[in-house]
């Protein structure tokens, strides 16, 4: 129980283009969903948090006109990362809460998106 | 301060030696932490949690230990196994609801 996918899995794309990242919970309703950005050989670091519904919650340092967060449904968020450049170039994570009876995960984490711009 | 430019730590054992991991936390009103495995391209996979009410929570081959006083966290993994490469992190809860904090990660490296 408890998946979350992410989609897609890898991605290419040229300069100045956008590109949206899919979330969907799979089998629970997901209330609140969270979106990290982790570099090479370093953590994951929280970009926003998005409840079903409302508008999303970003981080200090994180521009919400570049990274568009839409959860517009208890199953999916989406995120866009608009005019992506060379540096926005990393691994995107998501997470799902919201679960019945699972205060031991309070996130459960998707695959993740590798986003590659040239 | 930022991590940019900084390796993950790593710690190599031996197959089937145990394996201690360490984490340093800062926020002491934080009641509830999970160590996570993250294998390369994945995300990152729940392993074990432990509430600020406990020292100690063992499962399967992995222990985590909780020292309030200093604000550490330790993972213990018995016999450690190939599979068990990876990269693994703590995290702790805060601010309320169910945002999480991880910490800064350590390779492990299994050697045969």
């Amino acid at each position: 129980g408890a998946v979350v996918s992410q989609h897609p899995s890898w991605v290419i794309c040229k300069s100045g283009t956008s590109v949206k990242i899919e979330c969907r919970s799979l089998d629970f309703q997901a209330t609140t969903m969270f979106w990290y950005r982790q570099f090479p050989k370093q953590s994951l670091m929280l970009m926003a948090t998005s409840n079903e519904g409302s508008k999303a919650t970003y981080e200090q340092g994180v521009e919400k006109d570049k990274f568009l967060i839409n959860h517009a449904s208890l199953t999916l968020s989406t995120l866009t990362v608009t005019s992506a450049h060379p540096e926005d170039s990393s691994f995107y994570i998501c997470s799902a809460s919201g679960g019945q009876g699972s205060w031991n995960q309070p996130q459960h984490f998707g695959d993740g998106t590798r986003l590659s711009i040239l | 301060g930022e991590s940019v430019g900084l390796h993950l730590p790593t710690l190599s054992v031996q197959e089937g030696d145990n394996s201690i991991i360490n984490c340093a936390y800062s926020n002491s009103a934080s009641d509830y932490f999970i160590w996570y495995k993250q294998e390369s391209g994945k995300g990152p996979q729940f392993i074990i949690d432990i509430r600020s009410n406990m020292d100690k929570r063992q499962g399967q081959r992995v222990t985590v230990l909780l020292n309030k006083t200093v604000k550490h966290l330790s993972l213990q993994i018995a016999a450690t196994q190939p599979g068990d490469s990876a990269v693994y992190f703590c995290a702790e809860l805060t601010g309320g609801g169910n945002k999480l904090t991880f910490g800064t990660g350590t390779q492990l490296k299994v050697e045969l």
